[in-house]
C-alpha cells in the first residue's frame, strides 16, 4: 500500500508562477521527509529535504512546508522556469534504512 | 567526483532467463540501496546493503536478491524472469543510508519478452 500519498498527479504553470506538490503520511514513525526531482531517462536526485522539527525550510526557489500534526509536507516551487518541468517524488523514511515515495507529479513549465 | 554508475543501461532478455546488474557507488558511500521504479508501481524499494550486510528488503519474491562486495560495489540478480519484472531498476548510494540522501544512477531498463 502506497505509505505516502502525493498530489497533483500533473500540473501545468506559468513561467514564474508557483508550483505547489502536496503529500501526506500516516506513519508517525516517518522522521525524515526529503524530494527528488528526476528528468527523462535519468535517476532521481536530491532536491531538498525536512525533519519534523522545523515547519519549513528553503532553498533557492524551492521550500518545504512541513505539518506534523496534519502529517503533510509540501514542496513550493517559486519563480517556476522551463528548466524546472521533471517529475517531482516526495517521500519519508525513518530509522529502517529504506525510503516510501509517493506517486511522482509531473510539472510542466510552460514559457 | 564520480556518480553512481550501472550498467549495462540497457538490457533485454526473455522470460525465464537470469539476470545480473551492476552499481559501482560514489567513493566513500558504504550504503547501496536498490529500487524498481515502474510507471503503475512507481518506487519500490528492493534491498538495502551496508558494508557487505543487508540491512533491509523490501517485499518481492525470493527471485530477487542482491550482494555487495567489499569494496562496496553491489549487484541483484533476478532469477526466472517474467514479464512483470520488465522496469527500471535504480541503484542509490549514500554515506550511511537512506536519511543521509541517496545519489542514483541513471538506472538500468531492464525489458523482459
Amino acid at each position: 500500500q502506497q505509505q505516502v500519498k502525493q498530489s497533483p498527479q500533473s500540473l501545468i504553470v506559468q513561467k514564474g508562477g508557483i508550483s505547489i506538490i502536496n503529500c501526506a503520511y500516516e506513519n508517525t514513525a516517518f522522521d525524515y521527509f526529503p524530494w527528488y526531482q528526476q528528468f527523462p531517462g535519468k535517476g532521481p536526485a536530491l532536491l531538498i529535504a525536512i525533519r519534523p522539527d522545523v515547519s519549513e525550510k528553503k532553498e533557492g526557489r524551492f521550500t518545504i512546508s512541513f505539518n506534523k500534526s496534519a502529517k503533510q509536507f509540501s514542496l513550493h516551487i517559486m519563480d517556476s522556469q522551463p528548466g524546472d518541468s521533471a517529475t517531482y517524488f516526495c517521500a519519508a523514511g525513518s530509522n529502517d534504512y529504506k525510503l516510501s515515495f509517493g506517486a511522482g507529479t509531473t510539472v510542466t513549465v510552460r514559457a | 567526483k564520480a556518480g553512481v554508475t550501472q550498467t549495462p543501461r540497457y538490457l533485454i532478455k526473455t522470460r525465464g532467463q537470469q539476470v545480473t546488474l551492476s552499481c559501482s557507488p560514489i567513493s566513500g558511500h558504504r550504503s547501496v540501496s536498490w529500487y524498481q521504479q515502474t510507471p503503475g508501481q512507481g518506487l519500490q524499494f528492493l534491498f538495502e546493503y551496508f558494508s557487505e550486510t543487508q540491512r533491509n528488503k523490501g517485499n518481492f519474491p525470493g527471485r530477487f536478491s542482491g550482494r555487495q562486495f567489499s569494496n562496496s560495489r553491489s549487484e541483484m540478480n533476478v532469477s526466472t524472469l517474467e514479464l512483470g519484472d520488465s522496469a527500471l531498476y535504480l541503484c542509490a548510494s549514500s554515506l550511511e543510508g537512506a536519511a543521509y540522501g541517496y545519489t542514483f544512477g541513471s538506472g538500468t531498463r531492464l525489458t523482459v519478452v
